[in-house]
């Protein structure tokens, strides 16, 4: 299985200033084929189910703001928040399927500091 | 659009079987090119993919995480356009939140998750 490594597990923010979650993956999941990074991330609100936010490492879902963009490749992985709003606080997830079983990373928690 | 909601029991006894559906509106679970997956989440930690079904208007191929599989069957309705999941002989260990959802996919493996069902939570308990 690939193991997906996310860090921190929790950071603090202030409203306006960027924030940056990591993700480290046990292989490249890059595609060597078609030169795609099998990533994505998702969003998790209190009480919602999860939402995705990114694919392909760096593709934004449709409706979904640009202050939110992925960047990495082969196993380092980065999704980065340019200016934290309130609505942001949520859990992130990374998601690989480059190979089965998928595999998440274990979440990070952000928060309004 | 694509929208997926979890039905059933929000409590199992250990030993027993944990059953829940999924109905799918905005899409026919026939339709080629979607990978129907389950998801759960035990409470406070993070996710994990349990399996899916896929090619349902040909093969109607299975594909689970090794870690479930010997528990694990996830079949589908097509006449009530919703698929299942059935996970035997549980214990505490298997309570959590349980998701549905939808994607593309290649071969056997599905890709991103979306759209997510708004989750049902199964407590194992006696």
């Amino acid at each position: 299985d690939i193991v997906m490594t996310q860090s921190p597990d929790s950071l603090a923010v202030s409203l306006g200033e960027r924030a940056t979650i990591n993700c480290k993956s046990s292989q490249s999941i890059l595609y060597n084929s078609n030169k795609m990074n099998y990533l994505a991330w998702h969003q998790q609100k209190p009480g919602q189910p999860p939402k995705v936010l990114i694919y392909w490492a760096s593709t934004r879902e449709s409706g979904v703001p640009d202050r939110f963009s992925g960047s990495g490749s082969g196993t380092d992985f980065t999704l980065t928040i340019s200016s934290l709003q309130a609505e942001d606080v949520a859990v992130y997830y990374c998601q690989q399927y480059y190979s089965s079983p998928l595999t998440f990373g274990g979440g990070t928690k952000v928060e309004i500091k | 659009q694509v929208q997926l909601q979890e039905s059933g029991p929000g409590l199992v006894r250990p030993s027993e079987t944990l059953s829940l559906t999924c109905v799918v509106s905005g899409a026919s679970v026939s339709s080629g090119g979607f990978y129907w997956s389950w998801i759960r989440q035990p409470p406070g930690k993070g996710l994990e993919w349990i399996g899916c079904v896929y090619n349902i208007g040909s093969t109607g191929s299975t594909n689970y995480n090794p870690s479930l599989k010997s528990r694990v069957t996830i079949s589908v309705d097509t006449s009530k356009n919703q698929f299942s999941l059935k996970l035997n002989s549980v214990t505490a260990a298997d309570t959590a939140v349980y998701h549905c959802a939808s994607s593309t996919g290649r071969g056997n493996i599905p890709n991103w998750f979306d759209p997510w069902g708004q989750g049902s939570l199964v407590t194992v308990s006696s």
